[in-house]
């Protein structure tokens, strides 16, 4: 099993310019998650799916956009990048609610933008 | 709004000793509490749930408390290794599906030879 895979591992962006993040993961699991972390700020969560074609909004949601088409990925867009966006990206997904369920996390992805 | 406060940064122990953790919460009344640890470069690993009804939960050398009366959750690791320096994170959920993980902010623990 990979666990949860997360592409790409690093990328720089200009402001304005758009990218996708891709998580993907093999443990047949319900929930996803995608969470930003920053110095001093911990992890906070942007948005989050509870199953196939769901998607909900997590704490810090505003100029991301998701996409759960297949119950294995779960995609995080940024349309517009600006560099209030530079931070580390994790992926996460867990079998049932995360409230009371393991959550397993990526390697996370580096984004810097300029 | 609700809070959590994971009250060091950083906390420096001598191996072999117990290092204690410290997670307080307020405006919030959570029925799960979760521990995480995080290596440089790496994503969070789940270590320990306990729920509210739970006073205290233990695996191998981890130990977790969770008391909602003084809205807090200790997090214990005894006879320390200097493998055990990471950053430890504190996590708060309610109950109910729809309900998510609040991330404390993390303690940095350095466990020196």
């Amino acid at each position: 099993n990979a666990g949860v895979t997360q592409t790409p591992k690093f990328r720089v962006l200009k402001t304005g310019q758009s990218m996708t993040l891709l998580c993907a993961q093999d443990m047949n699991h319900e929930y996803m998650y995608w969470y930003r972390q920053d110095p001093g700020m911990g992890l906070r969560l942007i948005h989050y799916s509870v199953g196939e074609g769901t998607t909900a909004k997590g704490e810090v949601p505003d100029g991301y956009n998701v996409s759960r088409l297949k119950k294995q990925n779960f995609l995080l867009g940024l349309e517009s990048a600006a560099p209030s966006q530079t931070s580390v990206y994790f992926c996460a997904s867990s079998l049932g609610a995360g409230a009371y369920n393991e959550q397993f996390f990526g390697p996370g992805t580096r984004l810097t933008v300029l | 709004s609700q809070k959590i406060e994971q009250n060091s940064e950083a906390l420096n122990i001598q191996e072999g000793k117990t290092a204690t953790l410290t997670c307080n919460y307020t405006n919030y009344s959570p029925a799960y509490l979760q521990w995480y640890r995080q290596d440089p470069g790496r994503g969070p690993v789940f270590l320990l749930l306990i729920r509210e009804n739970e006073k205290e939960k233990r695996k191998e050398r981890l130990k977790v408390t969770f008391d909602t009366t003084l809205k807090q959750s200790l997090f214990h690791i005894t006879a320390s290794q200097p493998a055990d320096s990471a950053t430890y994170l504190c996590a708060l959920a309610k109950g109910g599906s729809q309900g998510n993980l609040i991330f404390g902010k993390g303690t940095k623990l350095s466990v020196k030879p």
